[in-house]
């Protein structure tokens, strides 16, 4: 099936690590990725990871895979003010060319 | 910037009118896509070309219809617009059809029905 899920908000405070999950339902999903969406803005691809991989790192970021839970986890290090946005999970299923996003989290950063 | 532009970055017209978008993709990139944003439904994928053929088609509905042109940019054409139609309406493109080739976004048109 086609079904991503994330929870919808998350408030964290500035300095703190962000942990944004998502639960996606195609063991054949080959791809998965995040993306970062500002006010008014475009998507941003921020990382992806292939389904045989369990972790990938890029500096602030950490992705995390638990394919036996079919769970994603974007964890952001220091979060930022900037960091503030919503964030989007999708996947990417084998022989299929479309991405199916999740509803996306918002995350406000506090000071 | 993802180097990919879209035009015009707000549109607003009256319900039964006919819009069209455009894309251009990054440079090299031969395949884009279409996806429609909207707070009920949220992203939602349209359709896909690659070089210029039409890849794969999601829930697009009879009264849009898209092409990809020699030149490899977009247009997405929205007829007897309704005011469920408002909506962003990103463009994404990437340099194949599938496999690790991530997507990557334009900063979408802003459709408002009147």
């Amino acid at each position: 099936g086609e079904d991503v899920e994330q929870s919808l908000f998350l408030s964290v405070r500035e300095g703190d690590s962000s942990v944004i999950n998502c639960t996606y339902t195609d063991s054949s999903s080959t791809y998965l990725y995040w993306y970062k969406q500002e006010p008014g803005a475009g998507l941003q691809l921020l990382t992806y990871i292939f389904s045989n991989m369990d972790m990938k790192q890029d500096q602030r970021l950490t992705v995390l895979l638990n394919k036996k839970d079919k769970h994603l986890s974007l964890r952001i290090a220091d979060t930022q003010t900037g960091d503030s946005a919503i964030y989007f999970c999708a996947e990417r299923y084998r022989d299929d060319y479309k991405l199916s996003f999740g509803a996306g989290t918002t995350v406000t950063v506090r000071a | 910037d993802s180097g990919v532009t879209q035009t015009p970055k707000h549109l607003i017209t009256a319900t039964g009118q006919r819009v069209t978008l455009r894309c251009s993709p990054r440079s090299g990139d031969l395949s884009v896509y279409w996806y429609q944003q909207s707070l009920d439904q949220g992203l939602q994928f349209l359709i896909q070309y690659y070089n210029g053929e039409e890849r794969a088609k999601g829930n697009i509905l009879e009264r849009f219809s898209a092409q990809q042109f020699p030149d490899l940019h977009s247009e997405l054409n929205l007829s007897s617009l309704e005011l469920g139609d408002s909506a962003l309406y990103f463009c994404a493109s990437s340099p194949r059809s599938g496999g690790d080739s991530p997507l990557h976004f334009g900063n979408g048109t802003r459709l408002t029905v009147t």
